[in-house]
């Protein structure tokens, strides 16, 4: 069973700090996913990386797929008390539709 | 953007009774269909793939027999967990798969709340 480790699994900063979440596995993917939680609610898509080494860029997120396709990171940039949620990677191997979630990391921005 | 509908979003339940909720995805056609379930400050696990017209493939260590799925059309998949206990509370969360122009994307539904006492 392919597993993703997201780390820290719980962050507290200061409005205005820079963040950056971390997924790994020992697995290839052929596609690796990034969403955003609230308390109650369904995960929300935040972006899709599919080349290994690929950047994206959202407003105040940046998301690397690794060049090995293994791992991924997004970085938040001053952040604001709205990021606050759990941020869920996921990746999907070659030849598959079935996406399986990293472990979670819980964010929380003070104001 | 596509929207996936899930209903009840609240249920409460006996321990022993079965519990039916549906997943549908309100403006668009997906064969594909997945069911997850969420403990408190847990992420989601995969519990089962569903095809519409086929059965539906299940994780290691998901009993088939007790999250009955049931894909029968193109807009609506159901999870059934039957004779439900206290153990089966959880968030169950589905969502429909589209691949569009070589683009996969997951369309979440809002999630239900089962607690079973």
């Amino acid at each position: 069973t392919q597993l993703l480790e997201q780390s820290p699994q719980f962050l507290s900063i200061q409005e205005g700090e820079n963040l950056t979440v971390y997924c790994n596995s020992s697995s290839v993917f052929s596609s690796l996913q990034w969403y955003r939680q609230e308390p109650g609610e369904g995960p929300v898509l935040l972006v899709t990386v599919v080349t290994g080494g690929e950047v994206k860029k959202l407003k105040r997120l940046t998301f690397q797929f690794g060049d090995a396709r293994k791992d991924s990171s997004l970085h938040i940039t001053a952040a604001q008390p709205g990021d606050t949620g759990l941020y869920l990677c996921a990746g999907a191997t070659s030849g598959t539709y079935k996406y399986i979630f990293g472990t979670g990391t819980r964010l929380k921005v003070l104001a | 953007g596509a929207v996936v509908s899930q209903h009840p979003s609240r249920v409460i339940c006996k321990s022993g009774t079965s519990v039916k909720i549906e997943c549908r995805s309100l403006d668009f056609q997906a064969t594909t269909m997945f069911w997850y379930r969420q403990f408190p400050k847990q992420s989601l696990m995969l519990m089962a793939t569903s095809n519409e017209g086929s059965k539906a493939t299940y994780e290691q260590g998901v009993e088939k027999d007790k999250f009955l799925i049931n894909h029968a059309s193109l807009t609506l998949s159901t999870l059934t967990v039957t004779s439900a206990h206290p153990e089966d509370s959880s968030f169950y969360i589905c969502s429909a798969f589209v691949v569009s122009g070589g683009a996969d994307t997951q369309y979440f539904g809002p999630g239900t709340r089962l607690t079973v006492l």
